[in-house]
């Protein structure tokens, strides 16, 4: 089933841990998203990618970087993780950056002890 | 800046019952308008969307405005299910910073048999 698939589906970690969530879509879109959520916030932009080999910062990018080798793959790494980076992550892609429907992963639920 | 605020939940209604989740925004573009649905364990799916002023989104029965002189998107219902439960998502885009998601903080529907 095409889609977007993340990993892992929950992880608890120690603070001042370094973290990876792996984030694969298999429908060839360009732009791709990572978003955290948190209760009561909605849904924050972290950081995005318009194509391979670029990405850019959304709203809350402190503590997280990203990088786009290829179309497919947008992890998101955490360097050093701290307690306030417990939330639901969700990494998302659209066909283009500017048009078309978003389409969300199952989320990783992250809590840093 | 840009954002979004919606009606503060839970919300709970009993099956058969009118829904309005109400959803206001502040843009200094003009943005598109969508309505995201999340049930429980999942990622957000598109439930409808709106690309300029006085269009209807509608979708499974639900229903939004876009309204650019009360700047809201208010999504409707009338007659809700059991099924409808889940978080509802209010979000906007405004092409000229790359198409990015604005999200607002969600609304939960619980809707008693």
């Amino acid at each position: 089933i095409a889609g977007i698939t993340q990993a892992p589906t929950s992880q608890i970690l120690a603070a001042g841990r370094r973290m990876t969530l792996r984030c694969t879509q298999d429908m060839r879109h360009n732009a791709m998203y990572w978003y955290r959520q948190d209760l009561g916030l909605g849904l924050r932009l972290i950081h995005y990618s318009n194509t391979a080999g670029t990405t850019g910062k959304g709203e809350v990018p402190d503590g997280y970087s990203v990088s786009r080798a290829n179309t497919d793959d947008f992890p998101l790494t955490l360097a050093s993780a701290v307690p306030s980076q417990t939330s639901v992550y969700f990494c998302a892609s659209r066909d283009r950056a500017l048009t078309g429907e978003l389409f969300f992963g199952e989320g990783s639920r992250l809590t840093v002890l | 800046g840009d954002s979004v605020t919606q009606m503060e939940g839970p919300v709970t209604l009993s099956e058969e019952a009118f829904l309005t989740i109400n959803c206001t925004y502040t843009a200094t573009g003009y943005p598109s308008l969508f309505w995201y649905v999340q049930y429980p364990g999942e990622g957000l799916q598109l439930l409808l969307k709106a690309t300029k002023a006085d269009d209807k989104g509608s979708n499974k029965g639900f229903e939004a405005t876009y309204r650019k002189e009360t700047t809201s998107f208010h999504l409707e219902k009338g007659s809700v299910q059991v099924s409808d439960s889940a978080v509802y998502f209010c979000a906007l885009m405004i092409y000229n910073q790359g198409g990015k998601l604005i999200f607002g903080q969600g609304t939960e529907l619980s809707v008693k048999p």
